[in-house]
């Protein structure tokens, strides 16, 4: 199995500051037709998780534009660019390659200083 | 766009657990379910997928022969069985949708509001 490693695992962040989250996984997500199969999820507090990022860069509808994705093969990034009140939560990578099973990190926990 | 999940189940060691997913909003057979799950506390870990058109069906390889991924396509539902429960699977467990929608493949697109599963002598 792909095996996704975050770090952090816990952010605290100033509101109106950046923030930056790192997925590394342990086989490259670059499939031979040419997408990369890495999303990224945000879990706030007492919800279901919501896709903020898919294909490694696009940002999901509704999703507000200081979110933004990056990466390729194996090295990938989440950054707010302005962390605001309604982003804590526990933000996931995910790979969803065509092979299952799809892996998880272990989470990033972002709260407000 | 939505997932509806059945309600919370407390369930003793040794027994089995079926947890229902009602889907509107789309087409069903058009998409895929799969199910994951989340310990309190804990991260998410995938469980299964099935292709709701095929009712083809893929598993994690350490839940191979406790769970069944099942649908009613008369009622756009699909269904998620455990078997074999033992205090570790006490869990919310989630329903979510994947599927490819143009050029883009959405792996876990709408989630449901997830299902409490409590596993206790």
């Amino acid at each position: 199995d792909i095996v996704m490693t975050q770090t952090p695992l816990s952010l605290s962040v100033t509101p109106g500051q950046p923030a930056s989250i790192s997925c590394k996984s342990s086989q490259s997500l670059l499939h031979g037709d040419g997408k990369t199969y890495l999303y990224w999820y945000l879990q706030k507090p007492g919800q279901s998780p919501q896709l903020l990022i898919y294909e490694a860069s696009n940002r999901f509808s509704g999703v507000p534009d200081r979110f933004s994705g990056s990466g390729s093969g194996t090295d990938f990034t989440l950054k707010i660019s302005r962390v605001e009140a309604e982003d804590v939560g526990v933000y996931y990578c995910m790979q969803g390659m065509h092979l299952l099973p799809w892996t998880f990190g272990q989470g990033t926990k972002v709260e407000i200083k | 766009v939505q997932l509806v999940q059945s309600g919370a189940e407390v369930k003793k060691p040794g027994a089995s657990v079926k947890v229902s997913c009602e889907t509107s909003g789309f087409t069903f057979l058009s998409s895929d379910i799969n199910w994951v799950r989340q310990a309190t506390g804990r991260g998410l870990e995938w469980l299964g997928w099935m292709g709701l058109n095929s009712g083809d069906t893929v598993y994690a390889e350490r839940f191979q022969g406790r769970i069944t991924i099942t649908r009613d396509t008369s009622k756009s539902t699909a269904y998620m069985e455990l078997s074999t429960l033992r205090s570790e699977d006490t869990a919310v467990y989630y329903c979510a949708r994947s599927g490819w929608f143009g050029q883009f493949f959405f792996a876990l697109l709408d989630w449901g509001q997830g299902t409490q599963v409590s596993v206790s002598s």
